[in-house]
């Protein structure tokens, strides 16, 4: 277990079309975070989960945006019906349980919407 | 809303020399702070963290401090290298069970040899 992972690394698709991103944690990691990435922005979040369970979701996750922990492992973020305006890097992070440790997070999942 | 502020969006500093990078933040309930460097397509890493039960904390040519009356902290960087330049990120969590963190805009740091 090398870390993060997360596939694809680069997504181009067209406007309108459904795309899923995969991230697999590191194994022994409870917690699960999926934060967006926009040029010359900080990472934003966008949603949590604790084992399979999610437990938060920002405002910035519209209805078109759905994640999924099924087994408490790996995680899947699908969005729908593409817009223009998701273009961004999409990042996965895993920690312990305990608070206040430290994210590890992937290389991204790079989402160009033409 | 929460909400954290970094300074400078870019600095430039010769090799050897010091840097600082200031962020303020928003909301008392948060305790944890830690710091990202981002090397141009690379991941974020954690270089260091500091909890609120403490002032200043140091590693090697890295230190950060914490004013939790002023809600500021600082990421302080003596002897620069070339290898130094990248985005660094300060963040501000822990005040939830969630342990989301709020990202500040980065800071583009240059290190010219």
């Amino acid at each position: 277990d090398t870390g993060v992972s997360q596939d694809p690394r680069h997504k181009i698709t067209k406007r309108g079309q459904n795309v899923t991103f995969r991230c697999d944690p590191i194994s022994e990691h409870n917690r699960l975070y999926w934060y967006r990435q926009t040029l010359g922005q900080g990472p934003e979040f966008l949603t949590y989960f604790q084992n399979e369970a999610q437990l938060e979701k920002s405002r910035l996750l519209s209805d078109r945006f759905s994640a999924e922990r099924p087994k408490g492992s790996f995680s899947t973020l699908e969005i729908q019906r593409t817009e223009q305006g998701d273009s961004a890097m999409y990042l996965c992070a895993s920690s312990v349980t305990a608070l206040n440790t430290e994210a590890f997070f992937g290389q991204g999942t790079r989402l160009t919407v033409v | 809303g929460e909400n954290v502020e970094q300074h400078p969006s870019t600095l430039s500093v010769q090799e050897g020399d010091s840097a600082v990078i200031k962020c303020t933040y928003s909301d008392s309930a948060s305790n944890y702070f830690p710091w990202y460097k981002q090397e141009l397509g690379k991941r974020p890493q954690l270089i260091i963290d500091i909890r609120s039960n403490v002032g200043e904390k140091k590693d090697q040519r890295i230190a950060v401090t914490l004013n939790k009356t002023a809600k500021h902290f600082s990421l302080h960087i003596t002897e620069t290298q070339p290898e130094d330049s990248a985005v660094y990120f300060c963040a501000a969590g822990g005040k939830s069970a969630t342990n989301k963190l709020i990202f500040g805009t980065g800071t583009l740091l240059a290190v010219q040899p």
